[in-house]
């Protein structure tokens, strides 16, 4: 009864060469937020989505691109991955700017060569 | 902006020990709280929240967490631990009114001995 689906849960890219990482969700809910967890340290939001609308965090790097073809995926693009990039990537969603709490996936875990 | 601190970076318990984590936040306005569970090889789920109302809150499997306005806390305790508990712990803040910001403290692991 997943509700939040990351996929793949490892991927393994080489220096330089754009990767794509997929989030699905069944809870039709209209917020989907991407973060960034490097190890030891806390996840770090990247961008959102509102529906259509893109929400970027003024200190995401112009190397990670995101699409929303649909309301119940949402892509991340990493154009020239960088060993910096290698990290948790984690996948959550949300009813609105409710103060519902955010749903998360189990991530996808990036490493670059 | 808003920042969250967790102090303890790795706590070991024997079961049946009495767990707090520590969890102070900086920011001006009024904020939700949460705490989050991340149990071994699974994704984050909530283990509870605070919006208003009575300071203590009580969650799943026997945690609650405690918000001080004053000293801009919100602790996370249980009484008994167990061997199940094994996991990493992260309190996270967002500005009232608003998910669109959640930040994150960088999070406790918790190691349960049996």
């Amino acid at each position: 009864d997943a509700m939040v689906i990351q996929n793949p849960r490892y991927q393994v890219t080489q220096f330089g060469k754009p990767v794509t990482l997929s989030c699905s969700q069944t809870l039709n809910h209209n917020v989907m937020y991407w973060y960034q967890q490097k190890s030891s340290q806390a996840p770090k939001l990247l961008f959102h989505y509102y529906d259509k609308d893109f929400n970027n965090e003024a200190d995401t790097p112009d190397n990670f691109q995101s699409r929303r073809p649909n309301t119940s995926f949402c892509f991340l693009d990493i154009r020239s991955p960088g060993l910096g990039d290698a990290a948790m990537y984690l996948c959550a969603t949300t009813q609105s700017y409710s103060n519902q709490p955010q749903h998360f996936g189990d991530g996808t875990r990036l490493s670059i060569l | 902006a808003q920042s969250v601190s967790q102090h303890n970076h790795h706590v070991i318990l024997s079961e049946a020990a009495s767990l707090e984590l520590g969890c102070n936040y900086s920011y001006g306005g009024t904020v939700n709280l949460f705490w989050y569970v991340q149990y071994p090889g699974q994704h984050l789920q909530l283990l509870l929240k605070y919006f208003s109302g009575d300071p203590l809150v009580k969650g799943i499997k026997g945690f609650e967490a405690e918000f001080i306005k004053s000293k801009f806390s919100f602790n996370l305790r249980k009484p008994s631990v167990q061997w199940s508990d094994t996991a990493e712990y992260f309190c996270a803040v967002s500005s009232s009114g608003s998910a669109r910001q959640l930040t994150f403290g960088s999070g406790t692991q918790l190691t349960v001995l049996p």
